[in-house]
């Protein structure tokens, strides 16, 4: 079964390091989603892309936040100058249409700032 | 933010009974439900989902119940199986237009289910 692929598994950076999150989307999905889960709080919508453009992101995707799609399969998630309260599992996402259809999450990088 | 709802943090059964995790929501806007279930060091897997026009969706074992009236969803899992213990999250989403889209989900915080041999 088609899969999201996300590199790393784990990623440790320091304070105000640039770090890029990177996931591979199951091929025929055009919707593309950021979320994140902080330990032991809730699962959190961070941004959605389509077209080649953000479509919707959340108050917590501020501009030390971006997302690109360099080429046809990669899909990235940059955060400039990584803060400790960005330590999270970041799930990356994709969906075949924006309505009535589930996503599908990637296994998550584990980003560990010290 | 708790317009999603999952209040037993653990639930625990015997393989073969039902299990039934429940999920409160309070955003009447809400019109699309899904459930996930998580296991760990990996991300969450979609198990189904339920549209506000339906009351009731079913896949193999698994059977999703919402009641808009109550604002409350169900999963049941029948028979329950030790490969099921993981962490069930129920989600939500509202049709865009209504001050959303189908794919800003709001989570809950998740149910641990163990399936006991």
């Amino acid at each position: 079964e088609p899969e999201v692929t996300q590199t790393p598994s784990h990623q440790v950076t320091q304070m105000g390091q640039e770090v890029i999150l990177r996931c591979v989307p199951i091929s025929n999905h055009l919707y593309f989603y950021w979320y994140r889960q902080i330990l032991g709080q809730k699962v959190e919508f961070l941004v959605s892309f389509y077209n080649n453009e953000i479509s919707e992101k959340s108050e917590i995707f501020d501009d030390q936040f971006s997302v690109e799609r360099p080429d046809g399969s990669n899909f990235t998630l940059k955060i400039r100058s990584t803060k400790l309260e960005d330590s999270a599992m970041y799930f990356c996402a994709s969906s075949v249409s924006q309505y009535n259809s589930p996503l599908h999450f990637g296994n998550g990088t584990r980003l560990t700032v010290t | 933010d708790q317009q999603v709802k999952q209040n037993s943090p653990s639930l625990s059964v015997q393989e073969g009974r039902i299990s039934i995790l429940n999920c409160d929501y309070t955003n009447s806007m809400f019109d699309y439900f899904l459930w996930y279930k998580k296991y760990p060091a990996e991300g969450p897997t979609f198990l189904i989902s339920i549209s506000s026009i339906k009351d009731k969706n079913e896949d193999g074992r698994f059977t999703v119940f919402l009641n808009k009236s109550a604002k409350h969803l169900s999963l049941h899992i029948v028979p329950s199986q030790p490969g099921d213990s993981a962490v069930y999250f129920c989600a939500a989403s509202k049709r865009a237009g209504s001050g959303g889209s189908n794919y800003k989900l709001t989570f809950g915080k998740g149910t641990l289910l163990t399936v006991n041999p």
